[in-house]
């Protein structure tokens, strides 16, 4: 099993659509979790951290389910600009960050 | 600029050739990583360091491939005797981890992209 596993996408969405992005972890330990947003050709950047409490930002959406392994992220109103791939992020408990393959969203008009 | 920072961005070298990468991170960060990425594929994991240790190496990775982080600050990856299938892109991120267990987010640099011909 990969310890990181997301959706495998892609998703074509349009414009004002809502969608939901999942990614499960194998590693009970992991202590914190993020969502990365990666534009082609580009390095991955910080979207936003996920928190135990689910928390929000803008039209962005995260939640985390540590019994069931899981983390979501919810994004509403999509905009063109929203297209890229978003990666879910896994910090291992005594092991290094892991990445999930990604999931990539066009969002068109 | 504050930034993570790798030097080179492209490199193009013959199969058997050795080459060596550098990674400057974020001067108040004492944890780096370096993470290997093809077209289509999240970034896959090679090591980590915290401070000058190296905490962690990939299983999956080659006796060919080895990384120094000598005095806490920068780092080197090198690969030996290249082959086509190391063509990728080599990305370096640093984070700053706490004595409580935490980790911040990590800050990615432009990555360095290695052909091999």
């Amino acid at each position: 099993r990969k310890e990181v596993e997301q959706d495998p996408g892609p998703f074509n969405v349009p414009e004002g659509a809502t969608v939901a992005f999942n990614c499960t972890y194998s590693n009970s330990a992991s202590q914190s979790f993020f969502w990365y947003r990666q534009d082609c050709r580009k390095e991955p950047k910080l979207l936003m951290s996920v928190y135990s409490s689910g928390n929000e930002d803008g039209r962005f959406t995260a939640q985390l389910n540590r019994a069931s392994q899981y983390i979501s992220l919810l994004i509403r109103d999509s905009k063109l600009s929203d297209s890229a791939t978003y990666l879910c992020v896994v910090n291992m408990a005594g092991l290094g960050m892991r990445f999930g393959a990604g999931t990539r969203l066009t969002v068109k008009p | 600029d504050t930034g993570v920072s790798q030097d080179p961005r492209h490199k193009i070298t013959k199969r058997g050739q050795n080459v060596t990468f550098r990674c400057d991170p974020i001067s108040e960060h004492n944890r780096l990583y370096w993470y290997r990425q093809t077209l289509g594929q999240g970034p896959e994991f090679l090591t980590y360091f915290q401070n000058e240790a190296q905490l962690e190496k990939s299983r999956l990775l080659s006796d060919r491939f080895s990384a120094e982080r000598p005095k806490g600050s920068f780092s080197t990856l090198e690969i030996q005797r290249t082959e086509q299938g190391d063509s990728a892109m080599y990305l370096c991120a640093s984070s700053l981890w706490s004595s409580r267990g935490m980790n911040t987010e990590a800050f990615f640099g432009q990555g360095t992209r290695l052909t091999v011909v």
